[in-house]
């Protein structure tokens, strides 16, 4: 599976649209974009996917490059219960769905 | 409807001791996963079953064992505890589908905390 890199930690003040990146630069032809969080102690929650257009829904929005090496996932109007660790994963659909989870972005909200 | 939910939440063993921690999901899923996550790490797949009566190793499965005899169910077994182990186990499950990416939609249950001394 591609890896994904991602910035360590990020804020962003309450209000403001809070704009995560992910590289994915070995990303397959085939490989969807995931988004998941984790807020403190609790079990990951998925946010949104994407294989090449842009999506969104109604936690976010998922903007993908026309070369499909890197992704932005946007919260339009971050609160502080939007603070958690965000993660990247690409994986190949139908595949059992095995994800395999980096390190992620921690995500903190001020303020 | 529960959702994911894991059974127990916590719990202390020492070394050497045995315990199964349960999954349940009332959601008809196919696919069921066990991950754990270890301090300031993300999650690594232990083991997953993509149906009743089927398993499979994930990126860490040595220490563990699995059984799904019922769909609902998904059962993680620590045979002989090490200190190792020591970790949050989270149990997720997803849809099986052919076509989107209903696998990769995984709903987590709350997490198990266990501690071995």
């Amino acid at each position: 599976d591609a890896k994904t890199t991602q910035p360590t930690s990020m804020d962003c003040a309450e209000g403001r649209a809070a704009n995560l990146p992910c590289n994915h630069s070995t990303i397959s032809g085939n490989e969807y974009v995931y988004w998941y969080r984790q807020i403190h102690s609790q079990g990951p929650q998925y946010i949104i996917h994407g294989l090449k257009n842009n999506e969104t829904n109604e936690m976010a929005s998922l903007i993908i490059t026309e070369d499909r090496k890197s992704s932005t996932l946007i919260l339009p109007h971050a609160t502080l219960r939007d603070t958690a660790v965000y993660y990247c994963i690409v994986s190949i659909y139908n595949q059992g769905g095995k994800l395999i989870f980096g390190q992620g972005t921690e995500l903190s909200v001020k303020p | 409807n529960a959702g994911v939910t894991q059974t127990p939440k916590f719990r202390v063993l020492k070394t050497g001791q045995s315990m199964t921690l349960l999954c349940a999901q009332d959601m008809n899923h196919e696919y069921m996963y066990w991950y754990r996550q270890d301090p300031g790490m993300g999650l690594r797949l232990i083991h997953y079953s993509v149906g009743e009566g089927t398993t499979a190793k994930g990126e860490v499965p040595d220490g563990y064992n699995v059984s799904r005899l019922k769909k609902q169910n998904f059962l993680l077994g620590l045979e002989s505890a090490a200190p190792s182990q020591t970790s949050v186990y989270f149990c997720a499950s997803s849809l099986y589908g052919t076509s989107g990416a209903l696998q990769e939609t995984q709903y987590f249950g709350p997490g198990t905390r266990l501690l071995v001394l």
